[in-house]
């Protein structure tokens, strides 16, 4: 195991409403990437966060937002949640770039 | 932007035979990664290829860097069960102050005992 923890491990949603996923980092690294991933493909990149900066976005609309705290935790927060939304949500630490640590993943479903 | 492809995206094989899967970027990586992602699981870091040309192994997993750094393999001698799962292909993209990690669309490897 990793030591990557996030929760909640599933949760269902309606459209419109707003939802809050959490992830712990792994001890030693303080980079926390965010990624999207639907049935069926390759995880898609949200957004990084390094020393709780945004380090680096990939192509989500501004309704998806982060945190990371001091202790190098993070939260992913979706606004206005839409069907397409629903997928697993997994948290990487790392550094840099380099190997990702990949938590168990939370599964959203957005009904 | 960089697109990361493996094809073909699903690959059925006996136990015993052998798997090799090809990823190919549209540019030139800094590094590459490799995942393992078991059904209902999340993905597990391999390997991480960074130079020209690098060979490395692990047990019966061989993983190269093309000369190029745009491509990368994967080859499992004598598959076995415990080899199921879809195999990524990762590479950094650095694009002006954005930086991203792009994942290839993954292999699906089915084993039959």
């Amino acid at each position: 195991e990793t030591g990557v923890t996030q929760s909640p491990t599933h949760l269902i949603k309606t459209r419109g409403q707003q939802v809050t996923l959490r992830c712990s980092s792994q001890s030693g690294h303080n980079t926390v990437s965010w990624y999207q991933q639907a049935l069926g493909q390759g995880p898609q990149f949200i957004f990084q966060y390094y020393r709780e900066e945004e380090n680096g976005r990939g192509n989500f609309p501004p309704r998806f937002s982060g945190l990371q705290f001091p202790n190098y935790s993070s939260e992913l927060n979706v606004n206005a949640l839409e069907l397409d939304d629903s997928a697993l949500y997994l948290c990487a630490s790392s550094i840099a770039f380099n190997e990702q640590f990949f938590g168990p993943g939370t599964r959203l479903t957005v009904l | 932007g960089q697109q990361v492809m493996q094809i073909p995206q699903y690959q059925h094989v006996q136990e015993g035979e052998d798997f090799t899967r090809y990823c190919n970027s549209s540019t030139t990586l800094s590094n590459t990664q490799w995942y393992k992602q078991r059904p209902g699981g999340h993905p597990v870091f391999l390997i991480q290829l960074v130079k020209s040309g690098e060979v490395k192994k692990q047990k019966r997993l061989t993983f190269q860097f093309g000369e190029a750094k745009k491509n990368s393999s994967l080859h499992i001698t004598a598959t076995q069960t415990t080899d199921v799962g879809t195999y990524f292909c990762a590479g950094p993209e650095w694009s002006g102050a954005t930086n991203k990690l792009i994942f290839g669309t993954g292999t699906l490897l089915a084993v039959q005992p």
